[in-house]
């Protein structure tokens, strides 16, 4: 039982490359979420998955995509990195509402610098 | 919107002595959940209070919620070098968190 997983660790981009990190989750939680944190600004949510095949907006949602084809898997796309997507981002997961638990389980992270 | 305002924003105390962060929200809350993020880490969950004037504790972690469920605080008994780390609390209301930024703990040996 792996539970969050995240790829790449890390990775550095050039300003108007784009590139896709993945997020995988292998507890059948409904619920998937991106954040991205930066010093002094805690984590600030991108975008959620209330279920396979559903997405939508965070409080920071501009210059990322998502989709969530897959139950397990939730992907965060950058179309055009800029230097202010510098950042580590955060994927968790939890289960529905109907599942008790509320605790957000979180991925290692990926440490992400764009230049 | 929804805001939950966390303070201190940092907290440098000595090994053996106490620790406090308070989480205030200008609205009623449903449920508060607090998480400690360890340097380098990710968050990791610590506890969920949902009651009115609810105290839980966890070994030397003491946990309140408010009366009114507008406040919450986390409070470490005698501090060790293993409680280093960034604690948030965070605001539930069904499907996302409201996070607070933060307050980090250094602890002198």
């Amino acid at each position: 039982n792996a539970g969050v997983t995240q790829t790449p660790k890390f990775r550095v981009l050039k300003t108007g490359q784009s590139m896709t990190l993945l997020c995988a989750q292998d507890m059948n939680h409904e619920y998937m979420y991106w954040y991205r944190q930066d010093p002094g600004m805690g984590l600030r949510l991108i975008h959620y998955s209330v279920g396979e095949g559903t997405t939508a907006k965070g409080e920071v949602p501009d210059g990322y995509n998502v989709s969530r084809l897959k139950k397990q898997n939730f992907l965060l796309g950058l179309e055009s990195a800029a230097p202010s997507q510098t950042s580590v981002y955060f994927c968790a997961s939890r289960p529905g509402t109907s599942g008790g638990s509320v605790e957000q389980y979180f991925g290692p992270g990926t440490r992400l610098t764009v230049t | 919107g929804q805001q939950v305002m966390q303070i201190p924003q940092y907290q440098h105390v000595q090994e053996g002595e106490d620790f406090t962060t308070y989480c205030n929200s200008s609205t009623t809350l449903s449920n508060i959940q607090w998480y400690k993020q360890r340097p380098g880490g990710h968050p990791v969950f610590l506890i969920q209070l949902v009651k009115s004037g609810e105290v839980k504790k966890q070994k030397r972690l003491t946990f309140q919620f408010g009366e009114a469920k507008k406040n919450s605080s986390l409070h470490i008994t005698a501090t060790q070098t293993t409680d280093v780390g960034t604690y948030f609390c965070a605001a539930g209301n069904n499907r996302k968190l409201i996070w607070g930024l933060g307050t980090s703990l250094a602890v002198n040996p």
